[in-house]
């Protein structure tokens, strides 16, 4: 089945650093997604990428979807405290029944230090 | 956003009995719902993926009859623990998919079997 590789698994830094997180999958992706977990709390919906090359930003964080449509990471600049959480890639499983399914990457835990 | 609701958030239960989950989309209509099992510092695992009005369609290696999934109406669908073994007890999560397709999770629910 469908599967996304997702490093590093642990990430430390200190307030002010920028974080990266990379998803990989050997298959090409109709799309993929990230959302943020907060430590005891649930995942949230952070942004959609589907076009192959696709750039988009949301204040410090950029997202980039590869040309190939393999490869997706999640770009924090200048970490603060509150971006502590782990961050998911998930992609979408497409066609028939399997519409809207997710598989998620094994997630990138990020704490910051002050 | 939307909004999706668990109930219980959290549930301790013996050995054997049964647990239902609820899960509930409070501002919208969701004929397709997800439950995911996540370990702790794991990724999410879609178990299932229920569909209003017919069977739930179950992910390899998931017993149906183990866990039995009821979407009986647009905005609600539960998950019901069968014979509950603390092999069992994990974090269950729940979303639900909105018209235009984006997914939102429900708070969780932390199920632990002694």
């Amino acid at each position: 089945g469908q599967q996304v590789m997702q490093i590093p698994q642990y990430q430390h830094v200190q307030e002010g650093e920028d974080f990266t997180t990379y998803c990989n999958s050997s298959t090409t992706l109709s799309n993929i997604q990230w959302y943020k977990q907060r430590p005891g709390g649930h995942p949230v919906f952070l942004i959609q990428l589907v076009k192959s090359g696709e750039v988009k930003k949301q204040k410090r964080l950029t997202f980039q979807f590869g040309e190939a449509k393999k490869n997706s990471s999640l770009h924090i600049t200048a970490t603060q405290t509150t971006d502590v959480g782990t961050y998911f890639c998930a992609a979408s499983r497409e066609g028939g029944t399997s519409y809207g399914k997710l598989t998620f990457g094994q997630g990138t835990i990020l704490t910051v230090h002050p | 956003g939307a909004v999706v609701s668990q109930h219980p958030s959290r549930v301790i239960c013996k050995s054997g009995t049964s647990v239902k989950i609820e899960c509930r989309s409070l501002d919208f209509q969701a004929t397709t719902m997800f439950w995911y099992r996540q370990f702790p510092k794991k990724s999410l695992m879609l178990m299932a993926t229920s569909n209003e009005g017919s069977k739930a369609t179950y992910e390899q290696g998931v017993e149906k009859d183990k866990f039995l999934i009821n979407h009986a109406s647009l905005t609600l669908s539960t998950l019901t623990v069968t014979s509950a073994h603390p092999e069992d007890s994990s974090f269950y999560i729940c979303s639900a998919r909105d018209l235009i397709y984006e997914q939102y999770f429900g708070p969780g629910t932390r199920l632990t079997v002694t």
